[in-house]
C-alpha cells in the first residue's frame, strides 16, 4: 500500500520560511515523479511544484517561482518543499502526490496545514 | 481561473444518475486521452477515481464511470449513494497543470 505522509506544516509570520517534508512507502519512489499540491480554505486545487525521479527536473507554478524550492533525497524516500518569503495568499493545505504519468496523481498524502499569519 | 470549466454544483437523489462535466479545449481534453477525476470528501484528500478518461483505479465502485466527446469530458455515477456526496475535480494532460474548479455533488 502505498503511503505519503506530510509535516512540517503550521503557523508561520509574514515573509517567514517553513519546509515541508513528505515520507514516501510502497512504492518505487526514485522512479516516481512527485509533486506538492495546494488548496486554500474553501477553495479548490492547485498544483504548486513538480520534479523528476532524478531530481533534475523541477518546475514552479508562477505564484510560488523564487520563493520555493521542491527537492527529494531517493535513498530516504523523502519529498521536501523550502518555502521562503511566506505569503498570507499561501495558506493551504499542501499535499504530496505522486504522478503516474500525463498528469494523473494516484497517491495523495492526507496534507499538511500551513497558515501564514501575523 | 482554472483552464476547465466545470459546474459549481449538480445534485440528485438516491439511486439516480448524476453527470460532472468538465469543458476544455483541443490542446487539453480534446488532444489526448489523459483525462482524470478526482472525488474530495470534506477534510480528506482527494481520490482519484477515473484515469485515462475511462479506467477506474481498483477498488473504485463501477457505479463510477467517465467519457469524452469532442472537448468536454464527463463524470457519470449512477445508482447514487449518500456516501457520493463530495466535491470533484477534473484534470487533464495540456492543461498547463490546471485542475478544473471542481463540482460539488449534493445527494438530496
Amino acid at each position: 500500500e502505498v503511503q505519503l505522509v506530510e509535516s512540517g506544516g503550521g503557523p508561520v509570520q509574514p515573509g517567514g520560511p517553513l519546509r515541508l517534508s513528505c515520507a514516501a512507502s510502497g512504492l518505487t519512489f526514485s522512479s516516481s515523479w512527485m509533486n506538492w499540491v495546494r488548496q486554500a480554505p474553501g477553495k479548490g486545487l492547485e498544483w504548486v511544484a513538480s520534479i523528476s525521479p532524478d531530481g533534475t527536473a523541477k518546475s514552479y507554478v508562477d505564484s510560488v517561482k523564487g520563493r520555493f524550492t521542491v527537492s527529494r533525497d531517493n535513498a530516504e524516500n523523502s519529498l521536501f518543499l523550502q518555502m521562503d518569503s511566506l505569503r498570507a495568499e499561501d495558506t493551504a493545505v499542501y499535499y504530496c502526490v505522486r504522478d503516474r504519468g500525463y498528469w494523473t496523481f494516484d497517491s495523495w498524502g492526507q496534507g499538511t496545514l500551513v497558515t501564514v499569519s501575523s | 481561473q482554472s483552464a476547465l470549466s466545470q459546474p459549481a454544483s449538480v445534485s440528485g437523489s438516491p439511486g439516480q444518475s448524476v453527470t460532472v462535466s468538465c469543458t476544455g479545449t483541443s490542446t487539453d481534453v480534446g488532444g489526448n486521452n489523459y483525462v482524470s477525476w478526482y472525488q474530495q470528501h470534506p477534510g480528506k484528500a482527494p481520490k482519484l477515481m477515473i484515469y485515462d478518461v475511462s479506467n477506474r483505479p481498483s477498488g473504485v465502485s463501477n457505479r463510477f464511470s467517465g467519457s469524452k466527446s469532442g472537448n468536454t469530458a464527463s463524470l457519470t455515477i449512477s445508482g447514487l449513494q449518500a456516501e457520493d456526496e463530495a466535491d470533484y475535480y477534473c484534470s487533464s494532460y495540456g492543461a498547463n497543470r490546471m485542475f478544473g474548479g471542481g463540482t460539488k455533488l449534493t445527494v438530496l
